[in-house]
């Protein structure tokens, strides 16, 4: 069974800050992975979408990568802005079972004015 | 594209009652899935219909759980004789059969259970 671990569960830093997120699984045989951001009490914005044979995505200031190879993605915001201020999941779809988005436990991100 | 509608927002229960949740998926998506989440965690996959057929569930889900999507159009989601157990958030997605196959989410309905 795909498991999804992220790493670090809550994360704290000032605004203006580059900081990356990291999201890694266990069976590499995956189709796609995708980022989403979830506030408080609501459902999941989707971010980024990597396809299995893509390296990375980009939109805004927000780039994710994908090893699949190593089972790490990482996310990369740039610029971090209290606006920012959300959990951040990543979710696998397995090749062997597209039925399924297998999802990390989140990092909480508060960027502090 | 208006988005997947989830109704309603919040369900408060008493232990025992039955309950039922609505989800409207992107009109176009023929994929529609069901997750539960609860504080602190990722969501956990409840059940998935392609068009009107479920074709996979959850071991998650109990025989008091049931799921429906009549004309491949909204689905409902009832929890007959809740537990306190049940209280989770749970979400509905849908997507399009294609090559990226993105994932859209609802905004959710937070069950509590008293």
């Amino acid at each position: 069974k795909q498991e999804v671990t992220q790493i670090p569960a809550a994360l704290s830093v000032p605004e203006g800050e580059n900081l990356v997120l990291n999201c890694s699984f266990t069976d590499s045989a995956i189709y796609n992975l995708q980022w989403f951001r979830q506030d408080p009490g609501k459902g999941l914005t989707s971010l980024l979408l990597i396809q299995s044979s893509q390296r990375e995505q980009t939109s805004g200031r927000l780039n994710a990568s994908l090893d699949k190879s190593s089972g790490r993605s990482t996310l990369y915001i740039a610029a971090s802005q209290p606006g920012d201020s959300a959990t951040y999941l990543c979710a696998v779809r397995p090749e062997y079972n597209f039925n399924k988005f297998y999802f990390g436990s989140g990092t909480k991100l508060n960027v502090k004015p | 594209d208006t988005g997947v509608s989830q109704d309603p927002r919040h369900k408060i229960t008493k232990r025992g009652q039955n309950v039922t949740f609505r989800c409207d998926p992107i009109s176009e998506h023929n994929r529609l899935y069901w997750y539960r989440q609860t504080l602190g965690q990722g969501p956990e996959f409840l059940t998935y219909f392609q068009n009107e057929a479920q074709l996979e569930k959850s071991r998650l889900l109990s025989d008091r759980f049931s799921a429906e999507r009549p004309k491949g159009s909204f689905s409902t989601l009832e929890i007959q004789r809740t537990e306190q157990g049940d209280s989770a958030m749970y979400l509905c997605a849908s997507s399009f059969r294609d090559r990226k196959e993105k994932l859209f989410f609802g905004s959710g309905t937070q069950l509590s259970v008293l």
